[in-house]
């Protein structure tokens, strides 16, 4: 079944930590997305795809970093993580003509 | 002042209740029109994508665009507590590579 998944789903992390939050989608599409989502509030762009070795800064800053490697694969990476890091981080990929966005379920990180 | 505005409630209705739910937006360049409905815990989930001024209605969702108001609807009839989630509007247009969300409307159906 094509879906989009997120790895972790929940993680508390200390202060100054690297991590990764996994993307993986078996849609078939180029075009990927990392939002991110604070309660209450809209979600921002981050970072985004068309394809391989193609990325680049959505419209809020983030101190992220992503790759693409591989279509099916986006991971994003934190070198150290912050308090201010602390939200939900939203994984999603779209067709190539298409503006609907198929989310992933959501890494909700947490830095102590 | 946000390009897009919608009332994050919460709003409570009783079982089987007509809900609306709106957003208001200023950037006429807008061209289609999203409402995503996501549970807690979960993403967002795509439940209309309009293009089009006027209505469009899937079993007991219609959503509604209203381009010289800016404004839009999304209208569920014979709500269930199963609807009890926000409700995300998502706007886009050509010229730009990111959509515009609101910033949602928590919808709680009382049974």
């Amino acid at each position: 079944e094509a879906d989009i998944y997120q790895t972790p789903r929940y993680l508390v992390i200390g202060t100054g930590k690297k991590i990764t939050l996994e993307c993986s989608q078996t849609m078939g599409h180029d075009k990927m997305y990392w939002y991110q989502q604070d309660p209450g509030m809209e979600l921002h762009l981050i970072h985004y795809s068309y394809g391989v070795n193609s990325t680049e800064k959505g419209d809020l800053s983030s101190e992220s970093t992503v790759s693409r490697i591989r279509t099916e694969h986006f991971p994003l990476t934190l070198e150290s993580a912050r308090p201010s890091h602390t939200s939900q981080y939203l994984c999603a990929s779209s067709e190539p003509f298409g503006a609907q966005r198929f989310f992933g379920p959501g890494t909700r990180l947490t830095v102590l | 002042q946000k390009e897009v505005e919608q009332d994050p409630g919460p709003l409570s209705v009783p079982e089987g209740a007509i809900v609306s739910l709106n957003c208001t937006y200023s950037n006429s360049a807008f061209q289609y029109f999203m409402w995503y409905r996501q549970y807690s815990r979960k993403g967002p989930e795509l439940l209309m994508y309009t293009y089009s001024s006027g209505n469009k209605e899937d079993g007991r969702f219609t959503a509604q665009v209203d381009k010289s108001s800016k404004y839009i609807s999304l209208f569920i009839r014979d709500s269930q507590p199963s609807d009890s989630a926000t409700y995300l509007c998502a706007l886009g247009h050509e010229g730009r590579r990111a959509l515009t969300f609101g910033s949602g409307t928590r919808l709680q159906v009382q049974p």
